[in-house]
């Protein structure tokens, strides 16, 4: 979901269990999309990213789905852990018109309970 | 597994005074970047730097922003005059003409 203010949503999942962390983008030209992990006080660290031109790309216990239609990205994470405990944005890029920034989302913090 | 390291970690500075953080990117990387967390809200482009020179800014970076590459490895981030509102964390991220955007721990700036 999407934050309000400063509150970030939270995903409390169990430990082994099956994360989902879900991002609405704005931007229906956006071509390619990176999720990001940022642990606290610490950089955003790339997890996994996907081209338009695709709607579902895996990694390493991680796979990411792309809806272009309602314009919405997910992050699933496979037998969640401890150490995935961490704030986790998604961000996107129009590269249309020669633009390389990304815009991020707001974010959402995923508890891990051990 | 190449990095951007940046420094300081952390810097204070007293509100009117001129702060440069500094950033090393990865070495075969083509585009720069220079983006900024205040504490709890997301992360927002500021600006990035090709060729030598900038190739977009937001609206963030004002006439109180400058970036610079003064050799062949450091790009730099020159506010002139801080304000309390510049209280942030500063990340520098470097990519690849299409992909591999890569960010560094950052340099909290705190103006006091």
């Amino acid at each position: 979901g999407e934050s309000v203010g400063l509150h970030l949503p939270t995903l409390s999942v169990q430990e082994g269990d099956n994360s989902i962390i879900n991002c609405a983008y704005s931007n229906s030209a956006s071509d390619y999309f990176i999720w990001y992990k940022q642990e606290s006080g610490k950089g955003p660290q790339f997890i996994i990213d996907i081209r338009s031109n695709m709607d579902k790309r895996q990694g390493q216990r991680v796979t990411v789905l792309l809806n272009k239609t309602v314009k919405h990205l997910s992050l699933q994470i496979a037998a969640t852990q401890p150490g995935d405990s961490a704030v986790y944005f998604c961000a996107e890029r129009d590269s249309g018109a020669g633009s390389y920034q990304l815009t991020f989302g707001k974010g959402t913090k995923l508890s891990v309970i051990p | 597994e190449p990095e951007v390291t940046q420094t300081p970690s952390h810097q204070v500075t007293q509100m009117g005074q001129e702060v440069i953080l500094r950033c090393v990117p990865i070495s075969n990387h083509l585009y720069f970047y220079w983006y900024r967390q205040i504490l709890g809200q997301k992360v927002e482009f500021l600006v990035s730097f090709y060729n030598n020179e900038i190739s977009e800014k937001s609206e963030i970076f004002d006439d109180q922003f400058s970036v610079e590459r003064p050799d062949g490895s450091n790009f730099t981030l020159k506010i002139r005059s801080t304000k309390l509102e510049d209280s942030a964390m500063y990340f520098c991220a470097s990519s690849t003409t299409g992909a591999g955007y890569t960010f560094g721990s950052g340099t909290r700036l705190t103006v006091v």
